[in-house]
Parts: structure tokens; C-alpha cells; sequence
């Protein structure tokens, strides 16, 4: 199984801000991974797949970079409504494994 | 407009079974790998099981691998989850989910989610 770790656990920003989430697996996933966002009681919504490419609707602040086992995903002004958590995800290898998580919260 | 609407979660004791649907539209079900994931209290995501889109190819999480089986009927675009010998680590919210492509399983869309709750 890859095993995903997201850091840091907590990233305490202001709006406006840039911030700079990283996930590293166990093992290459190639650029097989994925980045979604959840806020408290919604389901998770899909932000980067394939490392780089950017869902529907994403806004380009968003952005996805990497490959091999070392991935980062950077929000370049943070907007009220990006404080939030961010799993990793990679489909590279059966089982499907998320990180745990990484908490964007306001400073 | 893709949705995904998930039933059957509820209260069952521990070593208890129970089946979960997810009823989907808005896509061509029988194209799309669909998976499950599961979120327990105060927890991240737990990826638990995939189905292809034939239903000829699954694949399950060690913790459930044994336990759980999923299944799809793509006559009614419908997925389903049973869970047998159920734990109290099994509680957790259970959503139904797409891939961003057929074959791509990058989940792009989650249904709204199903409270299972494992408990004496």
C-alpha cells in the first residue's frame, strides 16, 4: 500500500496569503495524484488531478506541481473561502490511498 | 448535472450487516469505475472499495477486504456496498463517488453521504 503524508498537519495563514501544501508517498505514484478540498460538512471537492491539471471550475489561483513521490499544492492568495482541509490522493496503485489531510485554518 | 444520492445507512450492532445504495444520473453509469469512501467522526477520507464499470473488476481496502462486497446494477444505475461483520470502526459517513474519467479514479463527484453508525 502507498502510504501518503501530507505536512504540515496545520498551516495558520491570513487572507491573501500564499499558502504551500506538500504530500509525499512511500513509493513513485508517477503523476498519478490528486488533490481535493473538503470544508465542514460537505463532501470532498476535486481541485488538481494528475498532479497538475485543474478540475472543472477550479480558480487558477489553485495550482498542482510534481511527480515521482514528492508533490505540492499552492493556493497563491488565499480567499476567505479556501480555509479548509486538503487530502492527497493517488490512484497510481490498488489500493486507493488518500494523506491525512492537511487544515488551512485563519490566523 | 451529474448526482450521486446515497440511502440505506442506519444504526446496526456490532457483527451486524447492512447494504448501502447510491443511485446515479446525469452520466453514462456503465462507462465509470465508481468507488466508495468513507470518512469516520473527526477523520480524513478512507478509500474502501471500487468497482469497474462491467462490473467484472473490484477492488477493496484491507480493513474491509473479506467483510464488505461491492456490486452495481447498471440496468438501474445503481451501486451498492454490502457490509457484513460490521465493527464499531466501520462507523463512519459513506459516500458513493465518480471518476473524473471512465477508467480515471480521481473522484470529481460525491454524493451528499450515508451515516453508518456500528453500535450496541
Amino acid at each position: 500500500e502507498i502510504v501518503l503524508t501530507q505536512s504540515p498537519a496545520t498551516l495558520s495563514l491570513s487572507p491573501g496569503e500564499r499558502a504551500t501544501l506538500s504530500c509525499r508517498a512511500s513509493q513513485s505514484v508517477s503523476s498519478s495524484l490528486a488533490w481535493h478540498q473538503q470544508k465542514p460538512g460537505q463532501a470532498p471537492r476535486l481541485l488538481i488531478y494528475d498532479a497538475s491539471n485543474r478540475a472543472t471550475g477550479i480558480p487558477a489561483r489553485f495550482s498542482g506541481s510534481g511527480s515521482g513521490t514528492d508533490f505540492t499544492l499552492t493556493i497563491s492568495s488565499l480567499e476567505t473561502e479556501d480555509f479548509a482541509v486538503y487530502y492527497c490522493q493517488q490512484r497510481s496503485n490498488w489500493p486507493l490511498t488518500f494523506g491525512g489531510g492537511t487544515k488551512v485554518e485563519i490566523k | 448535472e451529474v448526482q450521486l444520492l446515497e440511502s440505506g445507512g442506519d444504526l446496526v450492532q456490532p457483527g451486524g450487516s447492512l447494504r448501502l445504495s447510491c443511485a446515479a444520473s446525469g452520466f453514462t453509469f456503465s462507462t465509470y469505475t465508481m468507488s466508495w469512501v468513507r470518512q469516520a467522526p473527526g477523520r480524513g477520507l478512507e478509500w474502501v472499495s471500487a468497482i469497474g464499470g462491467s462490473g467484472g473488476s473490484t477492488y477493496y481496502a484491507d480493513s474491509v477486504k473479506g467483510r464488505f462486497t461491492i456490486s452495481r446494477d447498471n440496468s438501474k444505475n445503481t451501486l451498492y456496498l454490502q457490509m457484513n461483520s460490521l465493527r464499531a470502526e466501520d462507523t463512519a459517513v459513506y459516500y458513493c463517488a465518480k471518476g473524473v474519467r471512465p477508467t480515471q479514479s480521481y473522484f470529481d463527484s460525491w454524493g451528499q453521504g450515508a451515516l453508518v453508525t456500528v453500535s450496541s
